[in-house]
């Protein structure tokens, strides 16, 4: 089936600095990648829509300017957390749409998450 | 958007008792519900989920009711084990293009030996 493999798992940073967060899809190509933030005993709250070969689409609310999207090619997307606060502290996880909503295959695949500690 | 409501937030039951989770959604152009449960730290795990053309699905120890019409879907386990302790997200889109997935806020489920 579709992998994603996100990483890193695990960072900590000290505020103002940035960081990198990068999915990849193992297995097949996503044109589409969604980036959803997990705060602590809350649900996942999608960010942004990041397109290869486009603009990425914001949530209102979301920072386009602080919350870095690319979907540099077929199989990366990448997420970067500018100026990093500690109140960016959070679990980041993407996900790929189903890779044939058409042909019935409705499965969304997520990558592992990273859990972002901003000191 | 969708709002994808649910309830409740959290759940206890002993092990071997059945636990249900409810949720509504608002937009009637949703076609698809899937289940997730997801461990601490660990990213959700889909555990079933069903299509609009479907009132109900079944796998094992779980269910999965739709009520179209009234715009809400259940999730049913029964004969509860301790392992099934996890947050349970109900979440919906729509199959058509590359729709993303609306969450409810979760459940919290505790199941106690």
């Amino acid at each position: 089936g579709a992998v994603v493999s996100q990483h890193p798992s695990w960072v900590i940073c000290k505020s103002g600095t940035s960081v990198k967060i990068e999915c990849r899809s193992l297995d097949f190509q996503a044109t589409t990648m969604f980036w959803y933030r997990q705060f602590p005993k809350q649900s996942l709250m999608l960010m942004a829509t990041s397109n290869e070969g486009s603009k990425a689409t914001y949530e209102q609310g979301v920072e386009k300017d602080k919350f870095l999207i690319n979907h540099a090619s077929l199989t990366l997307s990448t997420l970067t957390v500018t100026s990093a606060h500690p109140e960016d502290s959070s679990f980041y996880i993407c996900s790929a749409p189903p890779q044939s909503p058409g042909g019935g295959n409705y499965g969304y695949t997520f990558g592992s998450g990273t859990r972002l500690t901003v000191v | 958007g969708e709002n994808v409501e649910q309830h409740p937030s959290t759940l206890s039951v002993q092990e071997g008792d059945s636990a249900v989770i409810k949720c509504t959604y608002s937009d009637s152009a949703s076609n698809y519900f899937p289940w997730y449960k997801q461990e601490l730290g660990k990213r959700p795990q889909l555990i079933i989920d069903i299509r609009s053309n479907v009132g109900e699905k079944k796998d094992q120890r779980i269910a999965v009711t739709l009520n179209k019409t009234a715009k809400h879907f259940s999730l049913h386990i029964t004969e509860t084990q301790p392992e099934d302790s996890a947050v349970y997200f109900c979440a919906a889109s729509m199959s058509s293009g590359y729709s993303t997935l609306t969450f409810g806020k979760g459940t919290m489920l505790l199941v106690s030996p």
